[in-house]
């Protein structure tokens, strides 16, 4: 089985600030990671992912992260935030091997950008 | 491309009382998941169908709860009496056979009031 565990449940930051939000992860096999954002009354949208290959991912909208697969984490991270990056975000996790694998996720992370 | 597709909204219901959601994934994703969000938390997986075949639903309370995919397309999650803690986002998501490598794509998801 699949967890993944977000340490903070919320981020508060100023504005073009850097943020960093954190993510671990158990399994057993080997993984895919993504980062999903959700916004008020939406659906999820992809960030990013982590198939294979650099342990730097860079996403949509100036979002990157990095896979440690020795600490197992997978850390979200934006230089310079703006007001529009409040959201809640969520770290997931697939198995890199299934056929028709299904996502885990985290608990979320509120993210909240003040002036 | 279109999206995935949710039907409805948002629905409010009195207890005990019965209720469907709808689900038009995108075209050509065999694989189909239903993921039901409890406000505060991470979605959580209740059913994943690849084609019209049930892969996994190890997490679906089968005493009040029932999904099916005719023809391996649109999807149906019937919820039949409704308890107060079935409050939630009811969110669907589809992807090609082979899930993680190829990405999921979320609807927008129909939030449900229980009262």
């Amino acid at each position: 089985a699949q967890s993944v565990t977000q340490l903070d449940s919320q981020v508060p930051v100023f504005e073009e600030a850097p943020v960093e939000l954190r993510c671990n992860y158990s399994s057993s096999v080997s993984v895919y990671l993504f980062w999903y954002v959700q916004y008020p009354n939406q659906g999820l949208q992809l960030l990013l992912k982590y198939l294979s290959g650099s342990t730097l991912v860079k996403g949509i909208n100036g979002f990157e992260a990095e896979f440690n697969k020795s600490q197992t984490s997978f850390h979200l991270r934006k230089p310079s935030v703006h007001i529009s990056d409040t959201a809640e975000y969520f770290c997931a996790v697939s198995d890199a091997g299934g056929t028709a694998s299904k996502l885990t996720f985290g608990t979320g992370t509120r993210l909240q950008v003040t002036l | 491309e279109a999206g995935v597709a949710q039907s409805p909204r948002y629905k409010i219901i009195e207890k005990r009382q019965s209720v469907a959601f709808w689900c038009n994934p995108i075209s050509g994703h065999a694989t189909l998941y239903w993921y039901q969000q409890i406000l505060g938390q991470g979605p959580k997986l209740l059913i994943q169908f690849q084609n019209n075949g049930v892969v996994d639903d190890s997490q679906l309370p089968k005493d009040r709860f029932s999904a099916e995919r005719l023809k391996g397309v649109d999807s149906t999650l019937k919820i039949q009496p409704a308890k107060l803690e079935d409050s939630a986002v009811y969110l669907c998501a589809s992807s090609f056979a082979g899930g993680g490598h190829y990405g999921y794509t979320f609807g927008s998801g129909t939030r449900l009031t229980v009262v």
